[in-house]
This record gives C-alpha cells, structure tokens and sequence, in this order.
C-alpha cells in the first residue's frame, strides 16, 4: 500500500523562524493532504496540493510537489507559537477511496 | 456546521470485553473511515465505507469490526478487546471526488 514518509520526525525552531518539512511517497498520488494535529484534537487539512500544481501557497504556507521524485514539502514562514502542532502528509490509496498518512513531524515553537 | 462527531470521548475497557466506538456525520458523504493513532505511527486505516450496509477492509482490520447502517453512522466494534488495541481512535468522514475530508475529535480508548 502507498504511504508518505515524514523526514525529521521532530523539529524545534524559536518564533520568526522558518521551518520546512518533507514528505516522500512510494506510489503515484493526484494529490498531497497536509493535515495539522493540536493536542488533543483530529487532524485538520492545511493545505491540499493536486498533482499539476508545483506549489500552493495559503497565509505564511507553502507547498511544494515534484511528481518526478514522489515528494511534497511544506514551510511555514515566520513561525508562531500557534504553529506548534504535530504535521502530517498523506496521500490516496485504496484506489483513491481512502487516505494514508505519514508517521507526522512535530513542531515546537518557542518565544 | 457539518461536522464528525465520535462517542465516546474516551473509554476503559477491560481484556476480552467487547467494545463499541460511535461515529455520526453531518456533513452527506458517503465515505466514512475509522483509523488508529499510536504514537510513531501517525494514523492508520482500520476500515471504510463507501456506502450504508457496506465495509470495507483497510490497512489493519484484525481484532476489528464495522458496521454502517446509515449514511451518517459508523461503528467500530472490538469483540475481544486486547491490550495492543489501547490507542487513539478517529473517525473521518470523506467527499473523495473532491478530496474532501473531516475528522472527529478521537476517542481514547485503554484496554486494560
């Protein structure tokens, strides 16, 4: 089945910072789920980037797909306190019924 | 507001006790999941449906069973529970055409 692969599972930057984050997947995808988890809380979309789309841009984020290499990035510019979350990727599976996440990058931003 | 909406919240549960989790949608999809969360393991697919009366499996369906009556409704049932069932459980409901999902708050359940 296909999966997405966070790189560096845990990151801690100071607020102003930028932060990126990478995400490989092993079989082909139309699209990239970015999900971001609170604490406490279900998983919710950030961004959604589609297979003719090399980059999407929504506030201070951005991400990147390259098809060709099978990976997705997403950065968050000028980092906030209110950024420290768990992220994760996914990507389509079970013909596309179905999501498959990654294992999540968590992120910590300190004043 | 369409929304997920899984009962309970949380639960304790005792080894070899039956368990059901609940899960009610509002927003008219016909896709809806139930993963796992362990920690380091991000979410994983226990099963789907794409339509009431009908289940599908996902990526580690053993020791678990569904049941979609309605639209809106979707179980997840533990007949034995076993102390390795102890994790987060999110339900999700999905529009795929669109790429659509929206996840419940989760139900924390601890099998002890």
């Amino acid at each position: 089945s296909q999966w997405g692969e966070e790189n560096l599972q845990a990151l801690s930057i100071q607020e102003g910072e930028d932060v990126t984050m990478n995400c490989s997947y092993k079989t082909y995808t139309t699209v990239v789920h970015w999900y971001r988890q609170d604490s406490g809380r279900g998983p919710a979309l950030i961004i959604l980037i589609r297979s003719n789309e090399r980059e999407k841009r929504s506030g201070r984020l951005r991400a990147t797909l390259d098809t060709s290499s099978q990976s997705s990035s997403l950065s968050i510019t000028a980092a906030q306190c209110e950024d420290t979350a768990v992220y994760f990727c996914a990507t389509d599976d079970q013909g596309g019924r179905a999501l498959i996440f990654g294992t999540g990058t968590t992120v910590s931003v300190s004043p | 507001e369409a929304a997920v909406t899984q009962s309970p919240r949380s639960k304790v549960a005792v080894t070899g006790g039956k368990v059901t989790l609940s899960c009610h949608q509002t927003n008219n999809h016909d896709y809806m999941y139930w993963y796992r969360q362990d920690t380091g393991h991000g979410l994983r697919l226990i099963h789907y449906s794409y339509v009431a009366d009908s289940t599908e499996k996902g990526d580690i369906p053993d020791g678990y069973k569904a049941s979609r009556p309605s639209q809106e409704n979707f179980s997840l049932i533990l007949e034995l529970a076993s102390l390795s069932q102890t994790a987060v459980y999110f339900c999700a409901s999905s529009d795929v055409a669109n790429s659509d999902y929206t996840f419940g708050s989760g139900t924390r359940l601890l099998v002890i």
